[in-house]
């Protein structure tokens, strides 16, 4: 389709692992944002690229987040060493462009991750 | 500071007839935007409305229209002729103009609002 695709859907891991979630933006899309929600929750932001590069990561919660986008399309999410406190639903949002307040971002469906 | 407020955690209205949803929000930058998105209970975040701070006239989009009023602060939400597909969590989130110092254009939502409609 042409939406944002994310993936997997689900996710369930033990405290401990490392997951990795992976967003596919809408193609020619500049701009890729990760947030997380929390149950009951509006999204919260994690971080920002444009492109390849990484402007913005002030939202991720501590240092074991990590997320990149190396060509400037797909980007993934990694968590490691996973904590019950991750758990949470992490969505991706494109844009076309990077400025311009009129610019909606499209999400896409989510991963719903489990940390047991 | 919540940047977003939503005071109604969930609203009930009955089908066929219209209801608004409250959004106040708070930004010292004179370039913003504001949006509502849709989240059914399947999960995707269904972009619904934009205003942007400069417009003169209130947004619309079929069914929905936002009442803007500047000075107050408030972007609500007004779904006329409420169907049953439209009960869902409606979030209210604003973009502050990266040239005026803001964040990097990432938007900043709301709590929600549960709408629920009765057939």
């Amino acid at each position: 389709g042409a939406g944002v695709s994310q993936s997997p859907r689900y996710k369930v891991a033990k405290r401990g692992q490392d997951v990795a979630l992976r967003c596919d933006p809408i193609s020619g899309h500049v701009s890729l944002f990760w947030y997380q929600q929390a149950l009951g929750q509006g999204p919260e932001f994690l971080t920002y690229f444009q492109n390849e590069a990484q402007l913005d990561k002030s939202g991720l919660p501590s240092d074991r987040f990590f997320a990149e986008r190396p060509e400037g399309s797909v980007s993934t999410l990694k968590i490691q060493r996973t904590q019950q406190e991750d758990s949470a639903v992490y969505l991706c949002a494109s844009s076309l462009r990077n400025r311009g307040v009129d610019q909606p971002q499209h999400f896409g469906d989510g991963t719903r991750l489990s940390i047991l | 500071a919540q940047k977003i407020t939503q005071t109604q955690p969930g609203m009930f209205v009955q089908e066929k007839e219209a209801v608004t949803l409250d959004c106040t929000y708070d930004t010292s930058d004179p370039s913003y935007g504001l949006f509502w998105y849709k989240q059914p209970s399947s999960g995707e975040m269904i972009f619904l409305i934009y205003q942007g701070s400069y417009d003169q006239q209130n947004a619309t989009e079929g069914r929905y229209s936002l009442n803007f009023q500047k000075a107050r602060k408030s972007a609500n939400l007004v779904i006329s002729a409420s169907q049953l597909g439209d009960s869902a969590m409606y979030f209210c989130a604003m973009r502050e103009d990266m040239n005026y110092g803001g964040s990097q254009g990432n938007l900043i939502f709301g709590k929600g609002t549960k709408l629920s409609v009765k057939p």
